[in-house]
């Protein structure tokens, strides 16, 4: 268990639907990831978050959306989904979010897109 | 451009040793890190190098050379257990992270 929570665990929507996906990072971590992971693909890098700003963006299409609140949680929002949305999003935290941080993983949320 | 390339899929044998390549193209490097994904679950870190040079944790060892831009992962004394996918990152400027596409080790006894 690497202490970052992920809430919901699965998620089954339509498309052009709107959701959001929450994290909690480890306890004393300041920087939140957040990545997506199609089937059998590697990481696709979303966002970057450090103490509520952001730091660094990937990938992140227009669609999506996330934010870190004052109590370092992380939502990531995903709207007018289509099927190709449809991934593993994994969120992971680090205590600085600096480049030599090891980053910690949470279990996941899995976006079906029907 | 930016990127990052591993073979897809190893096949080794319970008890051998196993390396994994990773080579690298990106600007602004800062360091080259492996984690391991069994099926279903969540990536862990295994290992980071940012110095040319080996590194070692028990079984798995990690190698970085800055002038060749390339990098790999040892497993020794493989297990069953270690079957998963393995993926190297690299961190570069501004804070940017590209992964591997991963590559799917595969033991057999």
């Amino acid at each position: 268990d690497s202490g970052v929570t992920q809430t919901p665990k699965h998620l089954i929507t339509a498309t052009g639907q709107r959701v959001t996906l929450r994290c909690s990072p480890r306890s004393g971590d300041l920087s939140v990831y957040w990545y997506q992971q199609s089937l059998d693909q590697g990481l696709q890098f979303l966002i970057q978050y450090y103490n509520g700003e952001e730091r660094a963006k990937g990938n992140i299409l227009e669609r999506f959306s996330a934010q870190q609140f004052p109590d370092l949680h992380s939502e990531l929002n995903l709207s007018s989904l289509e099927l190709g949305d449809s991934a593993l999003y994994f969120c992971a935290s680090s205590p600085r979010g600096g480049t030599t941080d090891t980053q910690y993983f949470g279990p996941g949320t899995r976006l079906t897109v029907l | 451009g930016q990127s990052l390339e591993q073979p897809s899929e190893v096949t080794a044998v319970e008890g051998a040793i196993v390396q994994i390549n990773c080579t690298y193209q990106t600007s602004g490097f800062y360091g080259l890190s492996w984690y391991q994904q069994h099926d279903g679950g969540a990536p862990t870190f295994l290992s980071y190098n940012a110095l040319d040079g080996l590194e070692e944790t028990g079984r798995f060892s990690s190698f970085l050379s800055r002038s060749d831009s390339y990098g790999y992962l040892l497993l020794q004394e493989l297990q069953m257990k270690d079957s998963a996918s393995y993926f190297c990152a690299v961190t570069y400027s501004n804070y940017q992270l590209i992964w591997g596409a991963g590559t799917k080790l595969i033991i057999k006894p």
